[in-house]
């Protein structure tokens, strides 16, 4: 069974950093983009970052350039999101979620995993 | 950046109905559309990808159509399981969500 399982979520104060990981299961990891997804309480979905397959690539949207970092272990299947100077409006579930094909651009996601919750909070 | 409109924000229908809703990308995105499902403390799941795509196992009541700014998402009959946010995602350009969709019970 395809399978992603988020973990390393949690409560951080303001400026503070949290690494979020995402296990992969059930397919070739190497093969597919990922990428990052989060969900603030109560609001609508927005894509963070993705990175290849190969990990060569990587994209960020404007809101967290410069603050995370995306990366990946194929040989340990897993995804990571490194997250620094975090802020309170970074506070939202992160879903990790598989590209529908082997290419980084032009996929959607087919496979997302359970979320992990991340408050920024003092 | 592209934007993603998504109509109406809340829709109320019965069992049985058949339910629309649509999709606007500020610029073009020719067929890179997808639509996702989400229930209530879960995970978004892929129902339609390139705009008309039906993803493997998903009930072929639900079907998408259009092309370049306009979309729609419609559900021929609408079932109890189908109470749910819909959402957009664009992935012409990187990739961007409309706002969503909650359809609740009229």
């Amino acid at each position: 069974e395809v399978q992603l399982l988020e973990s390393g979520g949690g409560l951080v104060q303001p400026g503070g950093s949290l690494r979020l990981s995402c296990a992969a299961s059930g397919f070739t990891f190497s093969s597919y983009a990922m990428s990052w997804v989060r969900q603030a309480p109560g609001k609508g979905l927005e894509w963070v970052s993705a990175i290849s397959g190969s990990g060569g690539s990587t994209y960020y949207a404007d809101s967290v350039k410069g603050r995370f970092t995306i990366s990946r272990d194929n040989s340990k299947n897993t995804l990571y999101l490194q997250m620094n100077s975090l802020r309170a409006e970074d506070t939202a579930v992160y879903y990790c979620a598989k590209g529908y094909t082997s290419l980084l651009l032009r996929a959607a996601f087919d496979i997302w995993g359970q979320g992990t919750m991340v408050t920024v909070s003092s | 950046d592209i934007q993603m409109t998504q109509s109406p924000s809340t829709l109320s229908a019965s069992v049985g109905d058949r339910v629309t809703i649509t999709c606007r990308a500020s610029q073009s995105i020719s067929s890179w559309l997808a639509w996702y499902q989400q229930k209530p403390g879960k995970a978004p799941k892929l129902l339609i990808y390139k705009a008309s795509s039906l993803e493997s196992g998903v009930p072929s009541r639900f079907s998408g159509s259009g092309s370049g700014t306009e979309f729609t998402l419609t559900i021929s009959s609408l079932q109890p399981d189908d109470f749910a946010t819909y959402y957009c995602q664009q992935y012409n350009s990187l990739w961007t969500f409309g706002q969503g969709t909650k359809v609740e019970i009229k």
